[in-house]
């Protein structure tokens, strides 16, 4: 059964740093992956998605990589700002159906 | 830009009523998503539909139902709700598509809580 963790849970860093979450997942036979940002309270809103065949995927500030054989994930975020703080899922698709299964979960906070 | 409506963002219901939460999307797409989410349990998949009147069970469909009479339209029922199913419940949509294109579109979600 395919299972999704992200680490760590939470993390505060000062305005201005890079920094770099993780998603790692147990089957990796999957047909995609994507990062979602989630607001307190709020929906989720998809932030990158990366084909199987995929190594990478850039917007802006964000940069998401791919490594299926060891079935994990990285989103890359580049001088953070407060207005990023939020909670960052990451999810699988186990196939072409959009089935997703998630992450807990990476809640950030960016200080000013 | 697509839109993914839920018709409630909070609802307070009590134990043994019927509720109906109720899902429109705007952009014509062929899936829609029902989950719920819980502290410490992340995101569960309760039910999922490809099409008009299709449906199958995601991971947790047990106490729930759902119906999908047009296309636009992705409703999730509580037979009879129970004090556990108080959580917040997502509902999401994505196009029958290949590629980045097939990303999924969330709505804002509805918090319900069963008394």
């Amino acid at each position: 059964k395919q299972e999704v963790t992200q680490i760590p849970a939470a993390l505060s860093v000062p305005e201005g740093e890079n920094l770099v979450l993780n998603c790692s997942f147990t089957d990796s036979a999957i047909y995609n992956l994507q990062w979602f940002r989630q607001d307190p309270g709020k929906g989720l809103t998809s932030l990158l998605l990366i084909q199987s065949s995929q190594r990478e995927q850039t917007s802006g500030r964000l940069n998401a990589s791919l490594d299926k054989s060891s079935g994990r994930s990285t989103l890359y975020i580049a001088a953070s700002q407060p207005g990023d703080s939020a909670t960052y899922l990451c999810a699988v698709s186990p196939s072409n159906t959009g089935k997703l299964i998630f992450g807990q979960g990476t809640t950030l906070q960016v200080k000013p | 830009d697509v839109k993914v409506t839920q018709s409630s963002r909070y609802l307070v219901k009590r134990t043994g009523e019927k509720v109906f939460l109720e899902c429109v999307q705007d952009m014509d797409h062929e899936n829609m998503f029902w989950y719920r989410q819980d502290p410490g349990l992340g995101l569960r998949l309760i039910y999922f539909s490809y099409d008009v009147k299709m449906k199958e069970k995601g991971d947790i469909p047990e106490g729930y139902s759902v119906s999908r009479e047009k296309k636009e339209r992705f409703s999730l029922i509580l037979e009879s709700a129970s004090t556990n199913q108080t959580s917040m419940y997502l509902c999401a949509s994505n196009p029958l598509t290949q590629g980045v294109k097939s990303i999924q579109y969330f709505g804002a979600g509805t918090r319900l809580s069963v008394l």
